[in-house]
């Protein structure tokens, strides 16, 4: 079945620092591809889409690009803050579109 | 703009007690809607999901059931809470057309002791 594979976590950086979270997917039909946000105690966030094939997503700094060829959507921003610190969730469409399949998180943690 | 509720924020039953999870949408019509609970430092576990009042699609077996008795309403409940139905329990909307995103609310806090 469809399903969506990152990185573990936690990950730790330093303010000012680059980031990456890798998420790879099951190339399974044509799916939409998400990138949500979780922050302590709260519900998900929507942080970036992406619809097809070589399409950006991005938001508040963060991008991500549907690469097909590497069924990739890894999510990139140049220099995290503190304010970053939250679990990160890729996901893609499945079942026709009346669901997403997601991963299981990475946790982030910025530093000062 | 659309908005979604749920309530209680946080909530302690006991083992054997009842329980009634309360979501609803604002601003949009004909939602899909989605119940999810996520376990303490665990991903997301897709409960119920519904495309209309009255169809319920359920995703994993177990103790708990879902309503839906209004297009914006949707209910998650069991008859007798286990150890095990402890979580976080996020409802969710999504279009029934488009680009599939969910939109996901505040969430409840559910401890069973």
């Amino acid at each position: 079945g469809d399903s969506v594979t990152q990185m573990e976590g936690p990950v730790t950086l330093s303010e000012e620092a680059f980031l990456t979270i890798n998420c790879t997917y099951t190339a399974t039909g044509y799916p939409s591809l998400f990138w949500y946000v979780q922050y302590p105690g709260e519900g998900l966030q929507l942080l970036l889409k992406a619809t097809k094939a070589d399409d950006k997503g991005s938001n508040k700094g963060f991008e991500a690009t549907y690469r097909k060829e590497t069924t990739s959507f890894h999510l990139e921003k140049g220099s995290v803050q503190v304010s970053d610190s939250a679990v990160y969730f890729c996901a893609r469409s499945t079942g026709g579109g009346n669901k997403l399949t997601f991963g299981t998180g990475t946790q982030l943690k910025v530093e000062l | 703009s659309q908005t979604i509720h749920q309530w209680p924020a946080t909530l302690v039953q006991p083992v054997g007690s009842p329980l009634s999870l309360e979501c609803t949408v604002e601003g949009t019509s004909n939602p899909n809607l989605y119940w999810y609970r996520q376990a303490a430092g665990r991903g997301l576990q897709l409960l119920f999901y519904s495309v209309g009042i009255g169809q319920i699609s359920s995703e994993v077996p177990q103790n708990l059931s879902a309503s839906r008795p209004q297009d914006r309403q949707f209910i998650l409940s069991s008859k007798k809470l286990l150890l095990s139905d402890s979580g976080f329990y996020l409802c969710a909307w999504s279009r029934r057309q488009g680009t599939y995103e969910q939109y996901f609310g505040p969430g409840t806090r559910l401890t069973v002791t």
